[in-house]
């Protein structure tokens, strides 16, 4: 059983440029949620997505998107990014939406904002 | 909306016993998790708590009181390797899975 994995592990961008970043959920997981998390902070929910449909979203402008794909791996797109969105971000992938509150994280992505 | 409160750091001895306090207020409330996470990593699940009382695994205990708004996670027989950030989690009642995690509480455990 392979676990949550994230790609890339670390990327600098400037403002203005955009990202995608990559994850692949854990073995027969069919839902996937992005999190940021700033430095100090705990994970702040962008948005979740349950077999390929986006299920609840946290309060990010729209210029963050995501897609999850039929094998249930999924990205999220940051359009113009901004300085504060220098962050960790965090994909955990969970069964049925994560109705038993358990979640299984991802290493995470650094992104950092010049 | 929903909001959660956690103490910003706690200390401990090894083999002591600490509780870690968190408060929500919550629009609809679905149920409570806690997930530890050390420096450089990612968060790992270690509870959930639905229904009022006491959940037991391992060396780690929570606890949820849904009319206080209330929950705790316990930490006994403390080794250094518990030294990490613990947050709380909550997720609204409904058909949209909106979570929020508290800020996290800094253990710190001493030899």
């Amino acid at each position: 059983e392979t676990g949550v994995t994230q790609s890339p592990t670390h990327l600098i961008k400037t403002r203005g440029q955009q990202v995608t970043l990559r994850c692949s959920s854990q073995s027969g997981h069919n839902t996937v949620s992005w999190y940021q998390q700033a430095l100090g902070q705990g994970p702040q929910f962008i948005f979740q997505y349950y077999r390929e449909e986006e299920n609840g979203r946290g309060n990010f402008p729209p210029r963050f998107s995501g897609l999850q794909f039929p094998n249930y791996s999924s990205e999220l797109n940051v359009n113009a990014l901004e300085l504060d969105d220098s962050a960790l971000y965090l994909c955990a992938s969970s069964l049925s939406g994560g109705a038993s509150g358990e979640q299984f994280f991802g290493p995470g992505t650094r992104l950092t904002v010049l | 909306g929903q909001s959660l409160e956690q103490p910003s750091e706690v200390t401990a001895v090894e083999g002591a016993i600490v509780q870690i306090n968190c408060t929500y207020q919550t629009s609809g409330f679905y149920g409570l998790s806690w997930y530890q996470q050390h420096d450089g990593g990612a968060p790992t699940f270690l509870s959930y708590n639905a229904l009022d009382g006491l959940e037991e695994t391992g060396r780690f205990s929570s606890f949820l009181s849904r009319s206080d708004s209330y929950g705790y996670l316990l930490l006994q027989e403390l080794q250094m390797k518990d030294s990490a950030s613990y947050f709380c989690a909550v997720r609204e009642q409904g058909g949209s899975y909106i979570p929020t995690f508290g800020r996290g509480t800094s253990l710190i455990v001493h030899p």
